[in-house]
């Protein structure tokens, strides 16, 4: 079983939804989390950085964490065609160290 | 402000050979990662260098990987006597204090 778990799509949704997109993981010690958006043959983009559970919101971003579920969610309101992409969820147990990365989920928005 | 780069952008090079790939991260940025992205594996820590302490270098799959960072910038990634296995898209990431890692475009790396 991996560390973290992610859902690999592909998620089809006509511009305007609002996506959720989830990561779950076994490791209770995590306790950075993140996502980035990755566009093809590009690197990764960071999205949203927190540490604690609740919400945290970025414009039409909203990164949710669950430490006693072990369960993260990015939500992405009014959907649009640009935010096409691969989303990667990201953890990692301390403020250095190295991240470990869910397997992403491939988005596409439909005009 | 400039953001991390990495040379080659593409790599094509035969089994057996051995490869350099280099890193440029963020200016002023402590600490640097190597990554590899392949489509079976996902995204996978290699190697982490933090200033002037030693690299953690758990992630590396073989003593064919080695990495080294020269005067706390530029670093370079290198694979001896590479494999099929190898080919993969290989990241870089650097971050400060703040501890948020940028990735870098990566190098695509295919051994034929």
């Amino acid at each position: 079983q991996k560390e973290v778990e992610q859902d690999p799509g592909p998620l089809s949704v006509p511009e305007g939804a609002i996506v959720s997109l989830n990561c779950t993981y076994s490791n209770s010690a995590f306790q950075y989390f993140m996502w980035y958006r990755q566009y093809s043959r590009k690197g990764p983009e960071l999205l949203m950085y927190t540490y604690s559970s609740g919400n945290k919101e970025d414009g039409r971003f909203t990164a949710q964490v669950d430490k006693s579920s072990k369960y993260i969610s990015l939500f992405i309101r009014d959907s649009q065609p640009s935010d096409s992409a691969t989303y990667l969820c990201a953890m990692k147990l301390s403020e250095g160290g190295k991240l470990i990365f869910g397997q992403g989920t491939e988005l596409s928005v439909k005009p | 402000g400039a953001g991390v780069s990495q040379s080659p952008s593409n790599k094509v090079t035969e089994k057996g050979k051995d490869v350099e790939l280099r890193c440029d991260p963020i200016s002023g940025h402590t600490a640097l990662y190597w990554y590899r992205q392949s489509l079976g594996q996902g995204l996978e820590f290699l190697i982490y260098f933090q200033g002037n302490s030693a690299p953690d270098k758990s992630g590396l799959p073989s003593d064919r990987f080695s990495a080294e960072r020269t005067g706390g910038s530029v670093s370079t990634l290198t694979i001896q006597r590479t494999q099929q296995e190898d080919s993969a898209v290989y990241l870089c990431a650097s971050s400060s204090d703040r501890d948020e890692q940028y990735f870098g475009p990566g190098t695509r790396l295919t051994v034929t």
